[in-house]
């Protein structure tokens, strides 16, 4: 089965930290996604991934960047996080064209 | 912008019942999915339909596709008080290189009444 694994389930950070979401998968997918779900608005995606150092910005990349070393491993980076990312954050990794989530990351910025 | 656009925004129905659930989108598309998400966890893949099919099946599960009207819809049949989930549609657009990027829709909240 694939395992897809997030840092952490809930997170609380203060306007202005820097804020790490990381996201790890096992089955050696070459695509990593990450999105944000609020409601209403339902999945946006901010970054994706399809490559080890390769990234492309998704709908709404703004106030985030991403870091991909290792193939496994997918992190999201809010460098000063505002109250306007608070969110559930969703990551994703893909072999022929399925998508496969990790748990998510509720995170409350006050 | 979200492409797949979903109908209804909730659905409340009595165990034993069908639910069908339908999804609308707007430039054409290589396949279109169907993923569900318990409340605050992760989206799980259902099921997928290419383009060329009209009709598939899985389990409980039945997916169409038109493609003249650019629309889908998923039936669940004798849904039972575990079907209680958001359901969401996701295309892959035909053409170019898209690294298996999905387009989702904003979902179908669907409770099943024991």
């Amino acid at each position: 089965d694939v395992k897809v694994t997030q840092s952490s389930r809930y997170l609380v950070k203060r306007t202005g930290e820097k804020v790490f979401l990381e996201c790890v998968q096992d089955m050696d997918h070459e695509n990593m996604f990450w999105y944000r779900q609020d409601p209403g608005l339902g999945l946006r995606l901010i970054y994706f991934s399809y490559d080890v150092k390769m990234k492309e910005k998704g709908d709404i990349p703004e106030g985030y960047s991403v870091s991909r070393e290792k193939k496994e491993r997918f992190s999201l980076i809010l460098e000063s996080a505002s109250t306007n990312q608070t969110s559930m954050y969703l990551c994703a990794s893909t072999e022929r064209q399925t998508q496969y989530f990790g748990p998510g990351t509720r995170l409350l910025v006050l | 912008s979200q492409q797949g656009e979903e109908d209804p925004q909730a659905l409340s129905i009595q165990e034993g019942e069908n639910a069908t659930m339908n999804c609308s989108y707007k430039t054409s598309i290589n396949n279109l999915q169907w993923y569900r998400q318990n409340s605050g966890r992760g989206l799980v893949h259902l099921i997928l339909i290419r383009s060329n099919e009209r009709e598939k099946h899985s389990g409980r599960l039945r997916v169409t596709l038109d493609t003249s009207k650019k629309s889908s819809s998923l039936l669940i049949t004798a849904s039972r008080a575990a079907d209680t989930a958001s359901y969401f549609c996701a295309t892959l657009n035909a053409g170019g290189t898209s690294y298996g990027k999905l387009t989702f829709g904003q979902g179908t909240i669907l409770t099943v009444h024991p």
